[in-house]
């Protein structure tokens, strides 16, 4: 199992441009979310989904949008970057619900300038 | 607004030397309170506590809830390089799929 993959690991915008943060789990697992985590910080959660075909907001859902159309993938959009949106952004997934083991990705670290 | 509340934000200590880290929330009605353990990239998962007053163990870890002080300590005996890490809690609730995370103590040891 690969477990938790996420692309790109780095990447660069310039204020406007917009992206797509790709997260894959293998795992079979109902529950997928978004954080970021700003330097200092803990993990602010942005999005989540509970299956496929269903996502909520979190706690800082302004400026991205996300889609689950299977199991396995859990795709956020930014559409206008801007500056505060500077962060390390973490894909993570749990069977059940979110107090179940989550499992984390590596993380994508985005700077938008 | 749930907030979860980690102290000492840093801690320095030589190998062999025992930790306590502690961690205060107000979470609208908590359900749970988890510990990570955040090295170089992603957080991992190291306990749940769901009752108060039970010790959780994993070799040198340990972990422990006290509903009526709203907090909780995390544990670290015969510390080793290894143990050099983010320490992360955060708290969930019943009724939504949110973790509230504190900020986390960063821990370092020294050989």
């Amino acid at each position: 199992n690969a477990g938790v993959t996420q692309t790109p690991k780095f990447r660069i915008l310039k204020i406007g441009q917009s992206m797509t943060l790709q997260c894959t789990q293998d795992m079979n697992h109902n529950y997928m979310y978004w954080y970021r985590q700003d330097p200092g910080m803990g993990l602010k959660l942005i999005y989540y989904s509970v299956g496929a075909g269903i996502t909520d907001k979190g706690e800082v859902p302004n400026g991205y949008n996300v889609s689950r159309s299977t199991t396995e993938d859990f795709p956020l959009r930014l559409e206008l970057a801007a500056p505060s949106q500077t962060s390390v952004y973490f894909c993570a997934s749990s069977y059940e619900d979110i107090t179940d083991t989550q499992y984390f990705g590596p993380g994508t670290r985005l700077t938008v300038l | 607004e749930d907030k979860v509340v980690q102290s000492p934000l840093s801690l320095v200590v030589h190998e062999g030397d025992t930790v306590t880290l502690n961690c205060s929330y107000e979470v609208t009605n908590f359900r749970s309170l988890l510990w990570y353990k955040q090295e170089k990239k992603a957080p991992t998962f190291l306990f749940m506590l769901t009752s108060s007053g039970i010790e959780k163990k994993s070799g040198r870890l340990s972990s422990i809830l006290d509903k009526k002080e709203l907090s909780s300590i995390l544990n670290i005996t015969a510390t080793q390089t290894g143990d050099s890490a983010i320490y992360l809690c955060a708290g969930s609730n019943f009724g939504n799929e949110k973790l509230t995370f504190g900020t986390g103590t960063r821990l370092t040891i020294i050989p």
